[in-house]
């Protein structure tokens, strides 16, 4: 069983939507969880940390559900610029696991 | 300043032979990390190292060392290289004080024919 699951997508929204994105973790001694962002050809960027009472960034916001080992991000408003892939990341100890990733494209 | 730089970042060559790339931090960084994202997009750590010290060694085939002459440089030499080896490398580097977060070079992109 995979340590991140997600759902790849791809999301096709338009400018101005709300789309959320869910994912799910195995192990429930998971410590941190995070998004990270990734552009087409680049390398991935932390987005931002989630944490249990949930927290918001602007116009995203973090949701953990630790129960029900279920992370999501909410996008509101959104933006062409935020046309990328979603990693959903949880770290255990030492080590981060990555999810695979969901793809959002965000259309004129 | 580039904070995580890697080298080479494209590489193609021939199945069989050996290559290194190489990775540099200059954010001052204890934790560095060597990821695969294979054709799938999916990231999986293969190595990490703390100061120098080997703290993760996934199931990686040991055709892959990496070497941490310093705790600035973590380096991946591979040998004999397979057609499965192809995908992007990504070095990435944590901090002690934020250790939730990773910081990645740019990729290299290994293309075995």
């Amino acid at each position: 069983r995979k340590e991140v699951e997600q759902d790849p997508g791809p999301f096709n929204v338009p400018e101005g939507a709300t789309v959320a994105f869910n994912c799910t973790y195995s192990n429930s001694a998971s410590q941190s969880f995070f998004w990270y962002r990734q552009d087409c050809r680049k390398e991935p960027k932390l987005l931002m940390s989630v944490y249990s009472s949930g927290n918001e960034d602007g116009r995203f916001t973090a949701q953990l559900n630790r129960a029900s080992q279920y992370i999501s991000l909410l996008i509101r408003d959104s933006k062409l610029s935020d046309s990328a892939t979603y990693l959903c990341v949880v770290k255990r100890g030492d080590q981060f696991y990555f999810g695979t990733g969901t793809s959002l494209t965000v259309i004129p | 300043d580039t904070a995580v730089s890697q080298t080479p970042k494209y590489l193609v060559t021939q199945m069989g032979n050996d290559k290194s790339i190489k990775c540099e931090q200059n954010l001052g960084h204890d934790t560095m990390y060597w990821y695969k994202q294979d054709s799938k997009k999916f990231l999986k750590i293969m190595f990490s190292y703390n100061n120098k010290e080997l703290i993760i060694n996934e199931t990686v085939p040991n055709r892959f060392s990496p070497k941490s002459p310093d705790k600035a440089h973590l380096n991946l030499h591979i040998n004999s290289l397979e057609l499965g080896d192809s995908a992007v490398y990504f070095c990435a580097s944590s901090p002690t004080t934020r250790p939730g977060e990773l910081f990645f070079g740019e990729g290299s992109r290994l293309t075995v024919l």
